[in-house]
């Protein structure tokens, strides 16, 4: 079964910092591109971030919401994708999910997202 | 970045009901257009892919349409089980882009 499994959501203060991952299984994650994708409290979707397979560079992608304090990275020998964000606010305050995509392609599937609560 | 405007916000109709959400992308998108559904508390899943591709699983009474910058999701004959929230996404620039939400309700 195709499956992406996020964890590493809490409760964090502004200005700090929180490290997600994504586990994925049932493919060979090496080959795709891999999303961020987040949805504050009762609000729509957002699209945070991508990050290309290493056919493509690894390169990377940001919504302007959370450049230069987000940072999307990946562990091919490890199956899992990670999401480090620095410099957290309050409007960061969303589940998180990841999610498997491709070049000029959609997200699926998505994970069961994890909530990252950014308050003092 | 291309703004994707879903509508309506909130559709309320009945089980056995024909109905259609639109989303117009700011700018011509090509074929680059998925659809998803959430339901409460889940992760969304992707109905349509490619504006008219039917994810596998997913049953026949959902159909995708439209071209350029207009776009329409259409569910033939409710079920029960479509009440939820219906969000379409646009993947051909970055950012990548999500219309804002349509939540179909029982009447």
């Amino acid at each position: 079964e195709v499956q992406v499994v996020e964890s590493g959501g809490g409760l964090v203060q502004p200005g700090g910092s929180l490290r997600l991952s994504c586990a994925a299984s049932g493919f060979t994650f090496s080959d795709y591109y891999m999303d961020w994708v987040r949805q504050a409290p009762g609000k729509g979707l957002e699209w945070v971030g991508r990050i290309r397979n290493k056919a493509n560079s690894y390169t990377t992608e940001y919504a302007a919401s959370v450049k230069g304090r987000f940072s999307i990275s990946r562990d091919d020998s490890k199956n899992s994708l990670y999401l480090q964000m620095n410099s957290l606010k309050t409007e960061d305050t969303a589940v998180y999910y990841c999610a498997r995509s491709g070049s000029y392609s959609w997200c699926d599937p998505w994970g069961q997202g994890t909530l990252v609560t950014v308050s003092s | 970045d291309i703004q994707m405007t879903q509508s309506p916000s909130t559709l309320s109709a009945s089980v056995g009901d024909r109905v259609t959400i639109t989303c117009r992308a700011s700018q011509t998108i090509s074929s680059r257009l998925a659809w998803y559904q959430q339901k409460p508390g889940k992760a969304p899943t992707v109905l349509i892919y490619e504006v008219s591709s039917l994810q596998s699983g997913v049953p026949s009474r959902f159909s995708g349409s439209g071209s350029g910058t207009e776009f329409t999701l259409t569910i033939s004959s409710l079920q029960p089980d479509d009440f939820a929230s219906y969000y379409c996404q646009q993947y051909n620039s970055y950012p990548l882009t999500f219309g804002q939400g349509t939540r179909l309700e029982i009447k």
